[in-house]
């Protein structure tokens, strides 16, 4: 059975600092991968999604994640922290050859910011 | 964009009463989604449908049920309230079916209060 791992359920960073939230997966094949992000009081937005292209996927707000098979990882980086990214963070796998199309969500890293 | 949109953001019901949650979407999309989100466990998937009168349980589907008469509304029923489902519910919609590469588009959620 497919699952996802996040490390660190609390990340705190100062502004301007990089941030790097960890994600790591369980499957016998490499699957699809989304990094979703959920402010107070709101639903969640996806940030990116790995679907088998290019291994290092940009999203929006200048955030990125590179997949590694190797590491069965994928991990979420942006470089410079902002206020307005103060939010949970979710990463997901779905199963590629499956046809329920259903997403497994990991437990989810809250991020603050420091000033 | 895809607006999925639920009925309350906040309601408070009391126990043994009945109680229903509506979700709609105006994308087409085949597929509908209601989780519970708890602190610290994620996303848990209640239900799920991927076509009109279809329904398939997630992983905690006690004391929940569903219905989808029309493609763009899924609801859920909550058959007699309890306080152990007081928790934030959050409907999503996503592609149809095998189209595991698509993410899912999330209301802004539920918070229901069971006293």
């Amino acid at each position: 059975a497919q699952s996802v791992t996040q490390l660190g359920s609390h990340v705190s960073v100062s502004e301007g600092a990089l941030v790097l939230l960890r994600c790591n997966y369980s499957s016998s094949v490499p699957p699809y991968l989304f990094w979703y992000v959920q402010y107070p009081n709101q639903g969640l937005q996806l940030l990116l999604k790995y679907t088998s292209a290019a291994t290092l996927v940009k999203g929006i707000n200048d955030f990125e994640a590179e997949f590694k098979k190797s590491e069965t990882s994928f991990h979420l980086t942006k470089p410079s922290a902002h206020m307005s990214d103060a939010a949970e963070y979710f990463c997901a796998v779905s199963d590629k050859y499956s046809s329920a199309s259903k997403i497994i969500f990991g437990s989810g890293t809250r991020l603050s910011i420091r000033p | 964009d895809v607006k999925v949109t639920q009925s309350s953001r906040y309601l408070v019901k009391r126990t043994g009463e009945k109680v229903f949650l509506e979700c709609v979407q105006d994308m087409d999309h085949e597929n509908m989604f209601w989780y519970r989100q708890d602190p610290g466990l994620g996303l848990r998937l209640i239900y799920f449908s991927y076509d009109v009168k279809m329904k398939e349980k997630g992983d905690i589907p006690e004391g929940y049920s569903v219905s989808r008469e029309k493609k763009e509304r899924f609801s859920l029923i909550l058959e007699s309230a309890s306080t152990n489902q007081t928790s934030m519910y959050l409907c999503a919609s996503s592609w149809g079916r095998g189209f595991s590469n698509q993410p899912q588009h999330f209301g802004d959620g539920t918070r229901l209060s069971i006293l």
